[in-house]
Formats: C-alpha cells, sequence, structure tokens
C-alpha cells in the first residue's frame, strides 16, 4: 500500500470549477479501485468504485479513470460545490473484495 | 436505519487500563469491519468478520487487541492493555453482502490513553 505521512497534499478549487484528484497504487493484483469521501468529524463515506477490468466509470458528478499501465487512479468531480470539502481516499481490494487497503487521501478545500 | 452505531464516541483512559469499543452494524449487513485511523498510519484495517466468523485478523497489531461478534448485531473490539500509542479514532463499518466494496462506516471512537 502507500505510505502515510504527517501531511495530507492538498487541492484547492474554485467553487463551480472541476476538481481532479489523483492516486498511485501499488498492488497490480487488486481487484477493485474505490473512492471514499471522509468530512470531518465522521467516517469515510463510499462515493464509487471501478473494477480492474474496466478504465472508466461515471456517477453522479464523478468519473473514475483507471490506467492500469502507470497505476494510476483519478476522481473527477464535476461543478465542485463547497459540500464536497472534504478528504478523499482511494483504496484497493485484492483478494476478495472486503479487504480494502486505504491511501493516504487528499483534502480537497473548495474556495467559495 | 440508523446506521452503524458506534459507543462510546470518546474514551479517555490511562495506560494499563482494558478499553472496550463496541459497535452495531446496520440490520440485515452480514460483514463487519474494524479500522484504526491515525495521522501518521491513515487508514488501516483492523480484522473483518463474514456471518459473525472472523476472516482476517492479520491487521491486529499485537495480542493486546482482541475482537469479538457473539451476533449479528454486535461486535466489541478491546484493547487490554492500553497503551498511548493506542490513542487513534476506531471505526467499525459493516457491508451488506459479498460482491460489493461499499462499506457503511460509523461516526468512530476517538480514544485517548494517557
Amino acid at each position: 500500500g502507500e505510505s502515510v505521512g504527517l501531511h495530507l497534499p492538498t487541492l484547492s478549487v474554485q467553487e463551480g470549477d472541476n476538481s481532479i484528484i489523483n492516486c498511485a497504487y501499488s498492488n497490480s493484483a487488486s481487484d477493485y479501485f474505490i473512492w471514499y469521501k471522509q468530512e470531518s468529524g465522521k467516517g469515510p463515506q463510499f462515493i464509487i468504485d471501478i473494477r480492474s477490468n474496466m478504465d472508466k466509470r461515471q456517477g453522479q458528478r464523478v468519473t473514475v479513470l483507471l490506467n492500469k499501465t502507470v497505476k494510476h487512479l483519478s476522481l473527477q468531480i464535476a461543478a465542485t460545490q463547497p459540500g464536497d470539502s472534504a478528504v478523499y481516499f482511494c483504496a484497493e481490494s485484492s483478494g476478495g473484495y472486503q479487504k480494502v487497503t486505504f491511501g493516504t487521501g487528499t483534502k480537497l478545500q473548495v474556495i467559495p | 436505519d440508523a446506521g452503524v452505531i458506534q459507543s462510546p464516541r470518546h474514551e479517555v483512559t490511562e495506560m494499563g487500563q482494558e478499553v472496550t469499543l463496541r459497535c452495531k452494524p446496520i440490520s440485515g449487513h452480514n460483514s463487519l469491519f474494524w479500522y484504526r485511523q491515525t495521522m501518521m498510519r491513515g487508514l488501516e484495517l483492523l480484522i473483518y468478520f463474514n456471518n459473525n466468523v472472523p476472516i482476517d485478523d492479520s491487521g491486529m497489531p499485537e495480542d493486546r487487541f482482541s475482537a469479538k461478534m457473539p451476533n449479528a448485531s454486535f461486535s466489541t473490539l478491546k484493547i487490554q492493555p492500553s497503551e498511548p500509542r493506542d490513542s487513534a479514532v476506531y471505526f467499525c463499518a459493516s457491508s451488506p453482502q459479498t460482491g460489493t466494496t461499499e462499506a457503511f462506516f460509523g461516526q468512530g471512537t476517538r480514544l485517548t490513553v494517557v
């Protein structure tokens, strides 16, 4: 999995703009890649997942892209809103759906 | 449904004391997970259960940690004896079925060991 540091990378985005949050993963054998959102003082909340044999999946205002060649995952949020401010975690599961390993997280700040 | 319910929300205890964290999963969910979150190590999976049976406890840091799930609606995570380095937020999550990656997290228990 990814290493964890003391400081979360931060992405600042103007309200209404699109956000792109990136994640590098290490396990080529992962079956699923997942994005979670964590607001301050709350538990993580599932956003969207993508199976390893896909390269793109769309949800409501969100799109996840998977590039297995460079082991890169991204989450795109369209028309970012103040309520999108949170820490976003990429995660991966392997050897079954439920053993999920979380990455470091990226803090998204939406500027009104 | 009220979601995953954890108690207590906050716990402050002295080093050496036993700590018990509690979790009530969402009714009908048959998978339950315990995670620990710290600034240094992020979110770590400690253990998970399927149908009340522990499946993988490889994330449990050491023998001081133990988890039980006596029935489908209740689980505990116990630390005995507690140490300052156990200070963290502990999350419980549940999932409705195998074949899904979506887990529903509780609000967490913030544990401080002094």
